[in-house]
């Protein structure tokens, strides 16, 4: 079955430090991975995405995630945290058959000034 | 205007009462999708529709129902609340690539509460 593990379900850094949030799937077929942000009171907002091509994407306000087949990962990172990025990240794989998100638990970023 | 809405966007509602969310969305899409957020257990789905002659359970349908009224159209109903029902619900629609689904859009989320 598909599914992926957020570790950490409160990440707290410093404004302009380095975000790391850590996101592992288990997929049976080459998965698609998404990062979706949700900022207080709205709904999710497509962060970035992992189809096929280049491991490495790139997404909107400055963050990227590397696709790491070999270690079943998708980490999402951004070198300096600001404080807008406050916000409840998901990672998310589609399943097999290719009709359904799975989403992880959710990661809730906070940046201290 | 955004492309999914959905309404309303508080209930309070009572336990035992017939409620319904409903959702619209202007992207054009086929398929869209019903889920609720609670805290620490992410998004669940709930229904799944591809167009509107098809309608899927997701992962945890029991107590819920669905109503395809036309491409656009996608509601959700409780047919007798409960307080376990108290969640935040998402709507979204996506994208297909090839048969695989695709980026999916969201709605600004119902937020329920059953008493």
């Amino acid at each position: 079955a598909q599914s992926v593990t957020q570790l950490g379900s409160h990440v707290s850094v410093s404004e302009g430090a380095l975000v790391l949030l850590r996101c592992n799937y288990s997929s049976s077929v080459p998965p698609y991975l998404f990062w979706y942000v949700q900022y207080p009171n709205q709904g999710l907002q497509l962060l970035l995405k992992y189809t096929t091509g280049a491991t490495l994407v790139k997404g909107i306000n400055g963050f990227e995630a590397e696709f790491k087949k070999s270690e079943t990962s998708f980490h999402l990172t951004k070198p300096s945290a600001h404080m807008s990025d406050a916000a409840e990240y998901f990672c998310a794989v589609i399943s097999n058959t290719g009709n359904q998100f799975y989403f992880g638990t959710g990661t809730s970023l906070t940046v201290i000034p | 205007d955004a492309d999914v809405t959905q309404t309303p966007r508080n209930r309070i509602t009572k336990t035992g009462k017939r409620i319904m969310l409903e959702c619209s969305q202007t992207k054009g899409h086929d398929r869209m999708y019903w889920y609720r957020q609670d805290p620490g257990l992410g998004l669940r789905l709930i229904y799944y529709s591809f167009d509107v002659k098809d309608i899927n359970k997701g992962e945890i349908s029991d107590g819920y129902s669905v109503s395809r009224q036309a491409q656009a159209k996608f509601s959700l109903s409780l047919e007798s609340a409960i307080p376990n029902q108290t969640a935040l619900y998402f709507c979204a629609t996506s994208e297909v690539a090839g048969r695989r689904t695709d980026t999916q859009y969201f709605g600004p989320g119902t937020r329920l509460t059953v008493l």
